[in-house]
């Protein structure tokens, strides 16, 4: 079985200060990791993944995240948010099962972006 | 290219009603899935399909059927409403078939669906 937590329900952040969205997730097996942005009244849509290789992947948006496998974590981060930012984020995690690979969403984080 | 199309957007159900929620895609997606989506629980599996002819059940299923005739097209039945599926329900889809994996999913916009 596998799990994804993210720890912080709601993160408030001042425009242009930095951000860290947490994420640490649990499985036996190897596994691809997921970020997707759910704007309001919208549905979610794909930021960012880490399938292998490079562990630091960036989203074109200025996002990014690094895969930690030995803290088994995939925090988001951005160095400055806009507030276009404003929204929900889900970390998802995807690992092979039964035939196919089973996706885990975690519970969401909402980042409040404050002017 | 519409990519995930859900309709309809919103819906008032009285208690022991059913009806259906129309989910297709337009990328030739193998995989396709209904979420539900509920304060503070994320996203919750109802039940996917990786073909057509080929469902499967999620993580909470009751409640609700579906089915894949075509490779477009995996509606979701709702049997007898009840005020626990109020909710908000999203259809995905990926390239992702057996054993693929590391594509992400395509999400529709939702439905909106309120059960009194």
């Amino acid at each position: 079985a596998q799990s994804v937590t993210q720890l912080d329900s709601q993160v408030p952040v001042f425009e242009e200060a930095p951000v860290e969205l947490r994420c640490n997730y649990s499985s036996s097996v190897s596994v691809y990791l997921f970020w997707y942005v759910q704007y309001p009244n919208q549905g979610l849509q794909l930021l960012l993944k880490y399938l292998s290789g490079s562990t630091l992947v960036e989203s074109i948006n200025g996002f990014e995240a690094e895969f930690n496998k030995s803290q088994t974590s995939f925090h988001l981060r951005k160095p400055s948010v806009h507030i276009s930012d404003t929204a929900e984020y889900f970390c998802a995690v995807s690992a092979y099962s039964g035939g196919y690979q089973k996706v885990t969403f975690g519970t969401g984080t909402k980042l409040q972006v404050i002017p | 290219n519409a990519g995930v199309t859900q309709t309809p957007k919103f819906q008032v159900l009285k208690t022991g009603q059913s009806m259906t929620l129309q989910c297709a895609q337009d990328m030739n997606h193998e995989y396709m899935s209904w979420y539900r989506q509920d304060p503070g629980m994320g996203l919750r599996l109802i039940h996917y399909s990786v073909g057509a002819g080929i469902t499967d059940q999620g993580e909470v299923p009751n409640g609700y059927n579906v089915s894949r005739s075509t490779t477009e097209d995996f509606p979701l039945r709702l049997l007898s409403a009840a005020p626990s599926q109020t909710s908000v329900y999203f259809c995905a889809s990926s390239p992702q078939g057996r054993g693929q994996g590391g594509y992400g999913y395509t999400f529709g916009s939702g439905t909106r669906l309120t059960v009194v």
